[in-house]
């Protein structure tokens, strides 16, 4: 079946280090890919999507390449701040012409800054 | 951005009893609902989607009678959990679509409920 892996926290930085969370996907079509961001106490945030191969998706910083060759969505920033400090989730979900499916979660990977 | 609120953030329970999780959607008008269950170090599992008005879907595995969902509004659902034991606690995450945006990849989460079963 459809699914997502991504790299184990928790991930320890300092402040204005460059951040790499890894994401891996397993999917019997093309689907669109997500990373969603939870801040603490907060709901799930969208952060970036990209819909098709080679599509890089971008936000506050962050960036990541749809790569359908290596199946992958990784999550990288080139500077890190303590505000950044949360938890990250890959997310994937089937598109079936018209409609959508459900959002197919990673594990999330916690990150937390030092100053 | 949109909101949604998760009621209550947290709550401590006997086992056997029953308890009601509330979610609405602030500023939006939510068609869809979903609710989510979050164990620990795990991917949120999404437990069953609701569609204002009629009944819920439920995932493969997941109890309909033991997790009540309604979803009576356009603004609120809510997820009951009957006779809870120990292994119903977990984290209960909602999310909502809004229902201008069907289209699109506009869903919206709460930010969970802790759940605790003595």
């Amino acid at each position: 079946g459809n699914s997502v892996t991504q790299m184990e926290g928790p991930v320890t930085l300092s402040e204005e280090a460059f951040l790499t969370i890894n994401c891996t996907y397993t999917a019997t079509g093309y689907p669109s890919l997500f990373w969603y961001v939870q801040y603490p106490g907060e709901g799930l945030q969208l952060l970036l999507k990209a819909t098709k191969a080679d599509d890089k998706g971008s936000n506050k910083g962050f960036e990541a390449t749809y790569r359908k060759e290596t199946t992958s969505f990784h999550l990288e920033k080139g500077s890190v701040q303590v505000s950044d400090s949360a938890v990250y989730f890959c997310a994937l979900r089937m598109n079936y012409g018209g409609s959508q499916g459900n959002l197919i979660f990673g594990k999330g990977t916690k990150l937390s800054v030092k100053p | 951005g949109a909101v949604v609120s998760q009621h209550p953030s947290r709550v401590i329970c006997k086992s056997g009893t029953s308890v009601k999780i509330e979610c609405r959607s602030l500023d939006f008008q939510a068609t869809t609902m979903f609710w989510y269950r979050q164990f620990p170090k795990k991917s949120l599992m999404l437990m069953a989607t609701s569609n204002e008005g009629s009944k819920a879907t439920y995932e493969q595995g997941v109890e309909k009678d033991k997790f009540l969902i309604n979803h009576a509004s356009l603004t609120l659902s809510t997820l009951t959990v009957t006779s809870a034991h120990p292994e119903d606690s977990s984290f209960y995450i909602c999310s909502a679509r809004d229902h201008l945006a069907t289209l699109t990849d506009t869903q919206y989460f709460g930010p969970g409920t802790r759940l605790t079963v003595l």
